[in-house]
């Protein structure tokens, strides 16, 4: 079936550890999106990108990093700068996005906690 | 910012219509109005999208008002699966989503 894989479903990380969540699609979308939920909370943009090789900063990107080298992928780093990091991350794809009539599709989520 | 509201609870009875409300007085002609639900611990799941005219699908119907400015989610047969927060929005420039804090819909058996 076509969708969205996001993996692991629960990381635990160190403090001063570089993490990396994995993200997935075969929905042959050109976009890719990150989103931070904290409880109770919607859902906030961490990156996006519209195309391979290419991404930009969304509403929160300080102490993440992305990149994009293949359509299928869109790993995300939380790094050791993101003094916060406790949330549940959420990656979604769509078609091209400048089209204002693309829906988003979601994974089921990557909940990273800290030791 | 988000450029709907949304009540942020309500109940229904289990088999009854759930008819959930969205305000978005500020949309602009070409702007769609999208609709997903979140279960708990999961990634919101899409449900449906509409312009100006009423949409169905196989899980709940649209009904948008002709001034565009507010709309409507119906699930027609409520059942305890559908409790679920319920996001009504409008995408930015660009299609970029925001998620507020949505409905918080309760089905009571």
């Amino acid at each position: 079936d076509g969708g969205i894989t996001q993996s692991p479903k629960y990381l635990f990380r160190k403090e001063g550890q570089n993490v990396t969540l994995s993200c997935e699609q075969n929905l042959n979308h050109d976009a890719m999106y990150w989103y931070r939920q904290d409880p109770g909370q919607g859902l906030r943009l961490i990156y996006y990108s519209q195309i391979v090789n290419d991404f930009q900063k969304g509403d929160i990107a300080e102490g993440y990093s992305v990149s994009r080298e293949k359509k299928e992928s869109f790993p995300l780093t939380v790094t050791s700068a993101q003094k916060n990091p406790t949330a549940f991350y959420l990656c979604a794809s769509s078609k091209v996005r400048i089209l204002s009539n693309q829906p988003q599709h979601f994974g089921d989520g990557t909940r990273l906690s800290i030791l | 910012d988000a450029k709907t509201t949304q009540p942020p609870s309500m109940d229904c009875a289990e088999g009854r219509a759930a008819n959930l409300p969205c305000n978005h007085s500020t949309i602009s002609g070409n702007e769609y109005v999208y609709w997903y639900r979140q279960i708990h611990s999961q990634g919101p799941q899409y449900i449906i999208h509409g312009l100006k005219n009423n949409e169905t699908n196989e899980m709940a119907s649209l009904i948008i008002t002709e001034d565009r400015k507010s709309s409507t989610l119906i699930l027609p047969h409520a059942t305890l699966r559908d409790t679920a927060v319920y996001y009504c929005i409008v995408p930015n420039t660009g299609n970029q989503f925001y998620f507020g804090t949505g409905t918080s819909l309760t089905v009571i058996p």
